[in-house]
């Protein structure tokens, strides 16, 4: 099984400003996915990393706001920009192995 | 377009009791099933995957069956304990390939056991 952390656990930020969140797997894999989990909902995907190409985004989510690097096959980072309220959530981390799905812990924004 | 959804929405139940998950879909041309646990403001961990030429997996006191014909399954829980208090979410991979975007969650059911 894959072994995912990401950094930071969790951030306040103030409006206006950007984050960076990183996710580190223990394992090369293939791609990495972004999810997005609003309080009260359930996760929805932002973007699959593949690495050495760009990021395909999901309906509803544009590079500029949320850019994403995929440096090499253990390692990616998602950058949300130009915060506002709207964006606290819980940024998960996924890769898949085996044909199963793995998560990260997750990094929880709070944006003042 | 796949929908996934699970009911019921929240659960309370008395430490001790079996209780039943369930999850539809709407398409069941799928490639596997998965069930999740995720603690209250935190990820989420793989609890059982079922592949779509399998009925039903075990793993300590979990059962999850898997009936693809009519777009369910269920998750079954042997003797509740507190610590099984949590959200559990199911999620259905559409497609073989590794693309993200065929992998459609529940909405989740909030479990409480009481002690």
């Amino acid at each position: 099984s894959a072994v995912i952390s990401q950094k930071p656990s969790r951030d306040i930020c103030q409006r206006g400003t950007s984050l960076t969140i990183q996710c580190q797997v223990d394992s090369q894999v293939t791609m990495m996915f972004w999810y997005r989990q609003q309080p009260g909902q359930s996760l929805t995907l932002i973007a699959t990393a593949n690495q050495g190409s760009e990021a395909t985004y999901e309906s509803g989510f544009v590079i500029d706001k949320f850019p994403i690097s995929r440096p090499n096959l253990t390692f990616s980072t998602l950058t949300v920009s130009n915060m506002s309220p709207e964006d606290s959530s819980i940024y998960l981390c996924s890769v898949r192995q085996g044909g199963e799905q793995y998560f990260g812990p997750g990094t929880r924004l709070t944006v003042t | 377009k796949q929908e996934v959804t699970q009911i019921p929405a929240a659960l309370s139940v008395p430490e001790g009791e079996n209780l039943v998950l369930n999850c539809s879909f709407t398409d069941s041309a799928i490639y596997n099933l998965q069930w999740f646990r995720q603690d209250p403001g935190k990820g989420l961990t793989s609890l059982l995957l079922i592949q779509s030429s399998q009925r039903e997996q075990t793993s300590g006191r979990l059962n999850a069956s898997l009936d693809k014909s009519s777009g369910r399954s269920t998750l079954y829980i042997a003797a509740s304990q507190p610590g099984d208090s949590a959200t559990y979410l199911c999620a259905v991979r559409h497609y073989r390939d590794n693309y993200g975007q065929n992998f459609v969650f529940g909405p989740g059911t909030r479990l409480s056991v009481l002690p």
